[in-house]
């Protein structure tokens, strides 16, 4: 079965430059959440999308944007890094229909980014 | 507001024994989603379980069995004849009408030979 990917899976980036990880959701899921996970901790909830628009916002710097794109794709872009940023970045989709008994709510495998 | 807690920070255990994993949550909604997650050492977040507020009904899969208690808001996960390919982090979430998941601190279970 499809899951969802992202990508790169591994990122090296320097404090100040740009990052862009790109997720793509499993076929028919529309809608899309970016969550962000530092070292020993829960993952945090960062921002979601549903058919393309954004819907839910949590603690997403305002150093950081995100969008959906027509094929439902998204990409999370990181301006101004900073060492802090450093995280493991994961990407989940989910399935329409909330309450069905197939809801999905599915993770990527995660792009793990290292600001030096 | 949502909250979910996994009091055991760290577990350990030697192979083939039972172990229980935590959660307690709150929640104001009447309708929700419980999930249990494992994070291997690799780092991916492997879905194990999802449980919605109407199905109290306990599940048992292989080695695996939850048990969801509304009375006392916890979806405790426990872990039969551990192996230590079950070393890895678990984390409880809880997920309703805002959609994106809550997660609990996370749980790091050790199984040593």
């Amino acid at each position: 079965a499809a899951g969802v990917i992202q990508s790169p899976r591994h990122l090296i980036k320097e404090k100040r430059e740009t990052a862009t990880l790109k997720c793509y959701p499993i076929p028919r899921h529309d809608t899309v959440y970016w969550y962000q996970q530092g070292p020993g901790q829960d993952p945090q909830f960062l921002i979601s999308f549903y058919e393309k628009m954004q819907s839910d916002k949590g603690s997403i710097p305002d150093r950081f944007s995100a969008q959906q794109f027509s094929d439902y794709h998204s990409e999370l872009n990181m301006s101004s890094l900073e060492l802090g940023d450093s995280a493991l970045y994961f990407c989940a989709s989910s399935s329409p229909d909330r309450w069905a008994p197939n809801y999905g709510y599915t993770f990527g495998s995660g792009t793990r980014l290292t600001v030096v | 507001a949502q909250k979910v807690t996994q009091a055991q920070t760290e577990i350990s255990v030697v192979e083939k024994e039972d172990v229980t994993l935590d959660c307690v949550y709150e929640t104001r909604d009447t309708t929700y989603y419980l999930f249990w997650y494992k994070q291997p050492p690799s780092g991916e977040l492997v879905f194990l379980i999802r449980r919605n507020s109407f199905d109290e009904q306990n599940e048992i899969s292989g080695r695996y069995s939850w048990n969801f208690q509304k009375s006392t808001s916890s979806f405790n996960f426990t872990i039969t004849a551990s192996q230590v390919v079950d070393s890895a982090v678990y984390f409880c979430a809880l997920n309703n009408a805002g959609n994106m998941l809550t997660f609990g601190g996370g749980t790091r279970l050790m199984v040593k030979p």
